[in-house]
């Protein structure tokens, strides 16, 4: 079984600042891991993920996590934050390379990220 | 882009009633997923629907609940005897092979 743990439901930064948003897994087996951002009335889009090859993943939008097995953790990164940045963040884990298991996510609970000015 | 949508957008319902959600998957691929989320709670999986069948389903998807892909193009979700605990967002999701799952914007389900 896996399951999945964002650490803090509301983040708050100011623009220009880092954005860190925390994520640690659990899983019987290497995990493939994602991150996905809701905007308000819109559905779940990828930012990245991470599927067993580099440990630092780039996705869009200027954001990146890194895989880190010893700590089993996974935080979601941004340099410099934007207004545009404030949405719901959700991490999320899958086991299986193929078949319907890759898309059966275990998801955390949300993160939500505001920025102010 | 290609991009999964769903229908309808909001429904309201009175308990007892028999829901249909539906979903049009992007016309490529090739599994099928839906999930919901309770108001402050985690999105959980549902059920994958692969090869004109059910691959996989949670303890939610119980005999109230089922899935159909009666065409090419559409997918459902049937709640057969809504309960006040099946108010969600429903989400669909679809993917082809080992890509990237795609999510629909939801529908929201009201129980009243």
């Amino acid at each position: 079984a896996q399951s999945v743990t964002q650490l803090g439901s509301h983040v708050s930064v100011s623009e220009g600042a880092l954005v860190l948003l925390r994520c640690n897994y659990s899983s019987s087996v290497p995990p493939y891991l994602f991150w996905y951002v809701q905007y308000p009335n819109q559905g779940l889009q990828l930012l990245l993920k991470y599927t067993s090859a580099a440990t630092l993943v780039k996705g869009i939008n200027g954001f990146e996590a890194e895989f880190k097995k010893s700590e089993t953790s996974f935080h979601l990164t941004k340099p410099s934050a934007h207004m545009s940045d404030a949405a719901e963040y959700f991490c999320a884990v899958s086991l299986g390379a193929g078949g319907t298991s890759y898309g059966k996510l275990t998801f955390g609970q949300g993160t939500i990220l505001t920025v102010h000015p | 882009e290609p991009e999964v949508t769903q229908t309808p957008s909001h429904q309201v319902t009175q308990m007892g009633q028999e829901v249909i959600l539906r979903c049009v998957p992007i016309s490529n691929h090739l599994y099928f997923y839906w999930y919901r989320q309770i108001l402050g709670q985690k999105v959980e999986f549902l059920v994958s629907f692969y090869n004109n069948e059910i691959s996989e389903k949670s303890e939610i998807f119980d005999d109230q609940f089922s899935v159909e892909r009666p065409d090419g193009s559409n997918f459902t979700l049937k709640i057969r005897s809504t309960k006040l605990e099946d108010s969600a967002m429903y989400f669909c999701a679809s993917r082809y092979l080992t890509g990237e799952l795609f999510f629909g914007e939801g529908s929201r389900l009201t129980v009243l």
